[in-house]
């Protein structure tokens, strides 16, 4: 079964606008980890933020942790075109294993 | 720096027929992990593969198997093909710094028929 959960399933956005997407967990974790995937295509990580932090940024990215509710999020700032993806957060519930969310496919219009 | 590599790109086989997909983790990077993602689903984890070992298998029946070469390239086969096996195969290799981070290569896309 699926580790994570992402939320909302798909989102539709102009650009401009902000994307946020949500991520459930079931187990602990020593990190949690966000993957942007392009139509068919390898996956591509964003951004990694370890159990003892809150937020994390990268650029127009903003991540946040909540250990308590198993739950993460992530932010997209100012939303481009490219930005059109489906996006993955991963938790490593046993070392070596990568267990990935169900994923958001969010689509940003021009 | 190279990145993961996989190929064939597309790969078309018939039910029963076998399939090999093969994938090159970028240099340095020792382990090699596999992933199903069928339409419509997520990323199933299929193998681990480090050192030139099996270390980890997801729920998949042993007619997924596969290998590590010296080298640290992989092969994933796929025996005894079913419809249902039809997805995009990826590999990623694990990166150096502790923290699970994997680099994703371009995908198989296996389709039965």
């Amino acid at each position: 079964s699926q580790q994570g959960e992402e939320d909302p399933q798909a989102l539709s956005i102009q650009e401009g606008e902000n994307a946020t997407m949500n991520c459930s967990y079931k187990t602990s974790i020593n990190n949690l980890q966000w993957y942007r995937q392009n139509s068919g295509r390898g996956l591509v990580h964003l951004i990694l933020i370890r159990s003892n932090e809150r937020e994390k940024h990268s650029g127009r990215l903003r991540v946040t942790l909540d250990t308590s509710k198993k739950s993460s999020s992530l932010l997209i700032t100012a939303s481009r075109a490219a930005d059109t993806a489906s996006y993955f957060c991963a938790t490593a519930p046993t070392p070596g294993k990568l267990i990935f969310g169900t994923g958001t496919r969010l689509q940003v219009f021009p | 720096e190279a990145g993961v590599t996989q190929s064939p790109t597309h790969l078309i086989k018939t039910r029963g027929q076998q399939a090999t997909l093969r994938c090159s983790p970028i240099s340095g990077h020792t382990s090699v992990y596999w992933y199903q993602q069928a339409l419509g689903l997520g990323l199933q984890f299929l193998l681990w593969y480090d050192e030139g070992e099996e270390r980890n298998r997801g729920n998949f029946p042993p007619r997924f198997s596969g290998r590590q070469f010296p080298n640290y390239s992989s092969e994933l086969n796929v025996n005894a093909l079913e419809l249902e096996d039809s997805a995009l195969y990826l590999c990623a290799s694990l990166g150096t710094s502790g923290h699970n981070e994997q680099f994703f290569g371009p995908g198989t896309r296996l389709t039965v028929l």
